[in-house]
């Protein structure tokens, strides 16, 4: 049980276009989503923690009006990166946790690479 | 922000020898957790030590924990080339963000 899938694995668009990445929790609901961006051999940075029905929390430096996060159910947080540009090519990642329970632990995505040509 | 701070930043050993990675902390936590990445992949939990514990095991895996250093190894034993990836130290203040450290690399050889 928990599994987080995380769709599209990959994807290569044009620059200025946007993007969406989806993040759903397929057997557990989850009512705080997290977004992170990883470059590589670097550790995880956090973007923005998702809270089902409400706005998402951005950590500083990361903007909100770029990377669009709607949370609009128990088991489903989204992604869009808004505009792309090649600096925007990266590794995201989500992770969520368990409504209910210890919530101790975070139950990953497997990733999405990005690449903004 | 990041305040672990996993060492070394690589590892490279033989396949049966024994693997140790180290996590630093600095703020008071909840309890510690460790997670492995293979390439390009996510992240999956291998083992959570809480703030009073000083010691656990699951399988090959030992984890300690001393608060008073604010430190936590992970020792992986027998260790196969299967277990080549990345290691993380998580740390948790009450159900507040996770906090991830920059990482191990670690590389099993044939």
């Amino acid at each position: 049980g928990a599994v987080v899938s995380q769709h599209p694995s990959r994807v290569i668009c044009k620059s200025g276009t946007s993007v969406k990445i989806e993040c759903r929790s397929l057997d557990f609901q989850a009512t705080t989503m997290f977004w992170y961006r990883q470059f590589p051999k670097q550790s995880l940075m956090l973007m923005a923690t998702s809270n089902e029905g409400s706005k998402a929390t951005y950590e500083q430096g990361v903007e909100k009006d770029k990377f669009l996060i709607n949370h609009a159910s128990l088991t489903l947080s989204t992604l869009t990166v808004t505009s792309a540009h090649p600096e925007d090519s990266s590794f995201y990642i989500c992770s969520a946790k368990k409504t209910g329970g210890p919530n101790e632990k975070l139950f990953f995505g497997s990733g999405t690479q990005l690449s903004v040509l | 922000s990041q305040q672990g701070e996993e060492d070394p930043q690589a590892l490279s050993i033989q396949e049966g020898e024994n693997a140790t990675m180290n996590c630093s902390y600095k703020t008071s936590i909840n309890n510690l957790q460790w997670y492995r990445q293979n390439s390009g992949r996510g992240l999956v939990h291998l083992i959570l030590i809480r703030s009073n514990e000083r010691e656990k095991h699951s399988g090959r895996l030992r984890v300690t924990l001393d608060t008073s250093k604010k430190s936590s190894s992970l020792l992986i034993t027998a260790s196969r080339a299967a277990d080549t990836a990345s290691y993380f130290c998580a740390t948790n203040n009450y159900g507040q963000n996770f906090v991830f450290g920059p990482g191990t690399r670690l590389s099993v050889l044939p």
